[in-house]
């Protein structure tokens, strides 16, 4: 167990529907990363904040969007859903990213997310 | 743009072998360099993981090297079991913690 919880573990829904997914990071961690990881696109950086900022952008859908809490967890809207949205969403945390001993991310269990 | 190419794809070992996967990164400002162990539909779980100002490191069966001239690195794992088969990943970032990460190499180990 990483320390880092994501719900819901699994979420089923259709195409042009919006959904959220939430993160909460390891206990002390200020930074929290979203990936997706579909089966031909491996694991795909998409957002990451750093106690309650937006630090660094990856090529995330305008349909999608971020945001982190004062309490520092996470969630992760997808709106206007495609088929091809269709994937493993995980979050990630570390303490600070590039300090020497703080920078390593701990991933959560992912959210399983099918759109039909 | 920000690369990491991971090879190979697939790698079948009998167990006792050694197992070598390799990674080249585009980025020559990338300065961290985690290897990430992913089993079936379990979560990514860090195994080793280097920086910048360091050529090799061992934690026992496991090492990683890295080259930052060639802009290259290794993951180099000695007595391989039936529990390391899985799909590893090379990642690279710079100081924002983005990490990139390679294509994943399906590691089989055959009793």
């Amino acid at each position: 167990d990483s320390g880092v919880t994501q719900t819901p573990k699994h979420l089923i829904t259709a195409t042009g529907q919006r959904v959220t997914l939430r993160c909460s990071p390891r206990s002390g961690d200020l930074s929290v990363y979203w990936y997706q990881q579909s089966l031909d696109q491996g694991l795909q950086f998409l957002i990451q904040y750093y106690n309650g900022e937006e630090r660094a952008k990856g090529n995330i859908l305008e349909r999608f969007s971020a945001q982190q809490f004062p309490d520092l967890h996470s969630e992760l809207n997808l709106s206007s859903l495609e088929l091809g949205d269709s994937a493993l969403y995980f979050c990630a945390s570390s303490l600070t990213p590039g300090l020497a001993g703080e920078e390593t991310q701990y991933f959560g269990p992912g959210t399983r997310l099918l759109v039909l | 743009g920000e690369n990491v190419e991971q090879h190979p794809s697939t790698l079948s070992v009998q167990e006792g072998d050694s197992a070598v996967i390799k990674c080249t990164y585009s980025d020559s400002a990338s300065n961290y360099f985690p290897w990430y162990k992913q089993e079936l539909g379990k979560r990514p779980q860090l195994i080793i993981d280097i920086r910048s100002n360091v050529g090799e490191k061992k934690d026992q069966r496991i090492a990683v090297t890295l080259n930052k001239t060639a802009k290259h690195f290794s993951l180099h794992i000695t007595e391989t079991q039936p529990e390391d088969s899985a799909v590893y990943f090379c990642a690279a970032t710079r100081n924002t913690g983005k990490l990139i990460f390679g294509q994943g190499t399906t590691l089989q180990v055959k009793p």
